[in-house]
């Protein structure tokens, strides 16, 4: 099946600091990748969406110049926390569609700890 | 805006019981996701159901979707203590063709099984 290969899985950093998580689609093209952010106990709060090729899409409230999202090739995607803050830690997921099926896959995850 | 409840939101119930989780969507939409997600882990596609009166079955979970009532219901039989997880539904919006569309996910029900 389609799989999402995400890294780190998790990453402590001190404030001021950025930090970069990778998302790769193993066996398929990602033609548009999704990334969310999740505090515990909570859902999944979609941040963007970004399409090959072109600038992601941020949801409202999600400060684009902190949260930089790169979608270079169908098979990679990038999120950067610049200057991360410890309010900025959290659990951050992306996910790919573009895989067999009408289904998304989603990434194992990365937890960030910034301190 | 699409709108997606889940309830319960939190349920406790003895091994061997029979639960079901419902979840309500605010708009039409054509398909529903189900996934679940155990601590500290990333999401686990569970189902996909693509039409009105779809229903799937996986061991002890069962799923369906009932499109003009903007209602899906994951039934849980004779639960077990590895189904303890959370579980979400998550819907797309109605002009949704693929996967290429952001999903809008439940608050999430934590089930728990007791022995």
């Amino acid at each position: 099946g389609a799989v999402v290969s995400q890294h780190p899985s998790w990453v402590i950093c001190k404030s001021g600091t950025s930090v970069k998580i990778e998302c790769r689609s193993l066996d398929f093209q990602a033609t548009t990748m999704f990334w969310y952010r999740q505090f515990p106990k909570q859902s999944l709060m979609l941040m963007a969406t970004s399409n090959e090729g072109s600038k992601a899409t941020y949801e409202q409230g999600v400060e684009k110049d902190k949260f930089l999202i790169n979608h270079a090739s169908l098979t990679l995607s990038t999120l950067t926390v610049t200057s991360a803050h410890p309010e900025d830690s959290s659990f951050y997921i992306c996910s790919a569609s573009g895989g067999a099926g009408s289904g998304y896959t989603f990434g194992s995850g990365t937890r960030l700890t910034v301190v | 805006e699409l709108k997606v409840e889940q309830n319960p939101l939190f349920l406790s119930m003895q091994e061997g019981k029979n639960y079901t989780i419902y979840c309500n969507y605010s708009t039409t939409s054509d398909r529903l996701y189900w996934y679940r997600q155990d601590p500290g882990k990333s999401l686990e596609s569970l189902f996909v159901l693509l039409s009105n009166g779809a229903v799937k079955q996986e061991g002890r979970l069962m799923a369906s979707l009932d499109t003009k009532a903007r209602l899906s219901t994951l039934h849980i039989t004779a639960a077990v203590h590895d189904l303890s997880a959370t579980y979400f539904c998550a819907v797309p919006p109605a002009e949704s063709g693929g996967s290429n569309y952001k999903l809008t996910f439940g608050k999430g029900t934590l089930l728990t099984v007791n022995p």
